[in-house]
């Protein structure tokens, strides 16, 4: 399996401007989660899916920022306008359906990540 | 309220030296528990967790972890550290609190920096 896939790898781009971001998670895994990682903040999530519905948006931070997962292989992270406080390393995680010991797939898988620069 | 710590920020060791990188934990439900690396500009690798069973749990890399429940912590620990360790190293937990949801809580982070 290539793993949990995101593009793109890095986004320079100017304040104001829309930014999407993409996600591929897993084959077969049913959740997928967004976070954001500053030195500052460290790793926060931002919003997570569980069979393309969102469970839960509660950590994205404003109206500017909007997530999408129009099917099972697909997300979208959307920021617009773009402001350069956004700018942080933005990674996606994919989870396997809930199976066996409790507890036993809860094992997040992470892509590579999205380095966002607003300037 | 469920909370994960990493009370230190930087971790150094010596190259073949043993190290030792803290966690501890609050949680209102079983305590499932993860660690995880990341090397620089690379995404989190899972090392290894702890469900139930065995209080030592052996993970990727020749890292282990053991889980402490009177002490509420879940150290990760190697033998003996290697230069390519170097890397930031988080910890966290499975959030009850969320009910189905099945978000982690997670620490800080730690980074481990292992001098030649």
């Amino acid at each position: 399996d290539a793993g949990v896939i995101q593009s793109p790898r890095h986004e320079v781009t100017e304040m104001g401007q829309e930014v999407t971001l993409r996600c591929k998670p897993i084959s077969g895994h049913n959740s997928l989660f967004w976070y954001r990682q500053t030195m500052m903040r460290g790793l926060e999530l931002l919003i997570y899916f569980n069979n393309n519905v969102p469970i839960d948006d509660s950590g994205m931070p404003e109206d500017r920022f909007s997530a999408k997962m129009p099917n099972a292989s697909f997300s979208t992270l959307k920021i617009q306008p773009s402001e350069p406080r956004d700018s942080a390393v933005y990674f996606c995680a994919s989870l396997e359906p809930r199976s066996g010991l409790a507890g036993s797939t809860d094992t997040q898988y992470f892509g590579p990540g999205t380095r966002l620069t607003v300037l | 309220a469920q909370s994960v710590a990493q009370p230190e920020d930087q971790v150094n060791v010596a190259e073949g030296n043993p190290l030792t990188v803290k966690c501890t934990y609050s949680v209102s439900g079983n305590p499932y528990l993860f660690w995880y690396v990341q090397y620089p500009n690379r995404g989190l690798q899972f090392l290894l967790k702890y469900i139930t069973g065995d209080n030592l749990v052996k993970g990727s890399y020749g890292f282990e972890a053991e889980f402490n429940k009177s002490q509420t912590s879940f150290h990760l620990k190697k033998p003996s550290a290697l230069v390519s360790d170097s890397a930031l190293y988080f910890c966290a937990v499975r959030d009850w609190e969320a009910g189905n949801n099945r978000k982690l809580i997670w620490g800080l982070g730690t980074s481990l920096a292992v001098n030649p």
